[in-house]
């Protein structure tokens, strides 16, 4: 069966400095990957997809980044934190055919102060 | 684009009553619809989708939706309440041929009372 992990699962960061949020898939081969925020326990915002090693789609431009840099394993980066960055991540996979549904991590917490 | 409304911030029910959360969307073409949970600080776990078919799906934990294609909703629904069935509830939507990208509703909670 598939696990997807991610960590850590709670992170506070003073507002400038840098972030790196790791999620990685176990029991599946090239999956799609994807980054989610969700502010103030309500919408998720999608901030990155990869459906591959290296590719990388943007959705929301702002003060983060992700990498890919196996395939299994996806990062949320930033280089330099803000306020608004708060929130709870969440990191999701699907299959990449025939993957309509999307598989949730346990999601990180970061309070940025 | 795609939407998705959960039109009730919160749903109130009484524990053996049975539950609905709403569910209407907007999307160009045949839908791919889910329904997924959360719990506090935990992250969404998927409860049912509606790909193509019956139009009942039945999903985890005795949750059930109806795709109603004319009304371009999709129900969730349970017939009997638990108070352990209370947390926060996502619809989502993405239109069939594409590449996985889900939009979300916003949300709805729901509150079981003994």
């Amino acid at each position: 069966s598939q696990t997807i992990h991610q960590w850590p699962a709670t992170l506070v960061q003073p507002v400038g400095s840098p972030l790196s949020l790791e999620c990685t898939v176990e029991g599946t081969s090239n999956p799609n990957l994807y980054w989610y925020r969700q502010a103030a326990g309500r919408g998720l915002q999608l901030l990155f997809y990869s459906v591959g090693i290296g590719q990388i789609s943007s959705e929301v431009p702002q003060n983060l980044s992700a990498s890919r840099p196996q395939d299994r394993q996806f990062i949320l980066s930033s280089k330099k934190l803000l306020l608004s960055d708060s929130g709870f991540y969440l990191c999701a996979w699907s299959r990449s055919r025939g993957g309509e549904t999307q598989y949730f991590g346990p999601g990180t917490r970061l309070l940025v102060l | 684009a795609q939407s998705v409304a959960q039109p009730e911030d919160q749903v109130n029910v009484a524990e053996g009553n049975p539950l609905t959360v709403k569910c209407t969307y907007s999307v160009s073409g045949n839908p791919y619809l889910f329904w997924y949970v959360q719990y506090p600080n935990r992250g969404l776990q998927f409860l049912l989708k509606y790909i193509t078919g019956d139009n009942l799906v039945k999903g985890s934990y005795g949750f059930e939706a109806e795709f109603n294609k004319s009304q371009t909703s999709f129900h969730l629904k349970k017939p009997s309440a638990l108070v352990s069935d209370s947390a926060l509830y996502f619809c989502a939507v993405r239109p069939t041929g594409t590449a996985s990208k889900l939009t979300f509703g916003t949300g709805t909670r729901l509150q079981v009372t003994l």
